[in-house]
């Protein structure tokens, strides 16, 4: 069974510029999370989706990131414009509804706005 | 809000050294607790959860016991190997059951040398 997967695995892009990243869950996992890590800090939750639904969207910092999940299926993370404090990594993370919350975690895709 | 505080590193071991990783919580009502491993070039994996006071969960020769006495959830190892080495990030989710969002710790780097 495929495991969760991110893409791209790094991005760098310049302040002011757009930034699309992408997450593919666990096949027939309905729970997909976002969280980030930001140099040095806490790995901090953005986003909940259950299936195509937003379930919890208040760890999103701003109205520069916009998630979506089409289809209940793969998700992407949007930012528009990126800022210097969106650098960090962002990860992905799928559950089934009765994992009793074992999250199963993408390797993660390292933004780095200049 | 729901906390938690492991030890800050880095760790740096000897083979075969006895390791101790401390986290303590701070949650209201009875939170799941998990260790997450990060090896390098990796994404996060499960080490190893509870669930409820006084659990013990182990995986790969680690071990950690709930105790909601003094919250906390030390992750410990007899004897740690060179392929040890990695991240280590204490979390909690807020719910014994259901989906919700994974609270963590600012995670501990262990270098063991041989």
């Amino acid at each position: 069974e495929a495991g969760v997967t991110q893409f791209p695995s790094h991005s760098v892009i310049e302040k002011g510029q757009t930034v699309t990243l992408r997450c593919d869950p666990i096949s027939g996992h309905d729970n997909l999370y976002w969280y980030r890590r930001v140099m040095g800090k806490e790995i901090k939750f953005l986003l909940h989706f259950v299936k195509e639904s937003k379930q919890d969207e208040s760890g999103m910092p701003n109205n520069r990131f916009l998630a979506e999940r089409t289809g209940g299926t793969y998700s992407t993370l949007k930012v528009q414009p990126a800022e210097l404090e969106d650098s960090g990594v962002y990860f992905c993370a799928s559950s089934t509804g009765s994992s009793r919350n074992t999250q199963y975690f993408g390797p993660g895709t390292r933004l780095t706005v200049l | 809000g729901d906390s938690v505080t492991q030890m800050e590193g880095p760790v740096t071991l000897s083979e075969e050294a006895f390791l101790t990783i401390n986290c303590t919580y701070t949650a209201t009502g009875y939170p799941s607790l998990f260790w997450y491993v990060q090896y390098p070039g990796e994404g996060l994996q499960l080490l190893l959860k509870a669930t409820k006071a006084d659990d013990k969960g182990s995986n790969k020769g680690f071990e950690a016991t709930y105790r909601k006495e003094t919250t906390s959830f030390h992750l410990e190892k007899g004897s740690v190997q060179v392929s040890d080495s990695a991240v280590y990030f204490c979390a909690l989710s807020g719910t014994r059951s259901g989906n919700t969002p994974l609270v963590f710790g600012k995670g501990t780097r262990l270098s063991v040398i041989a």
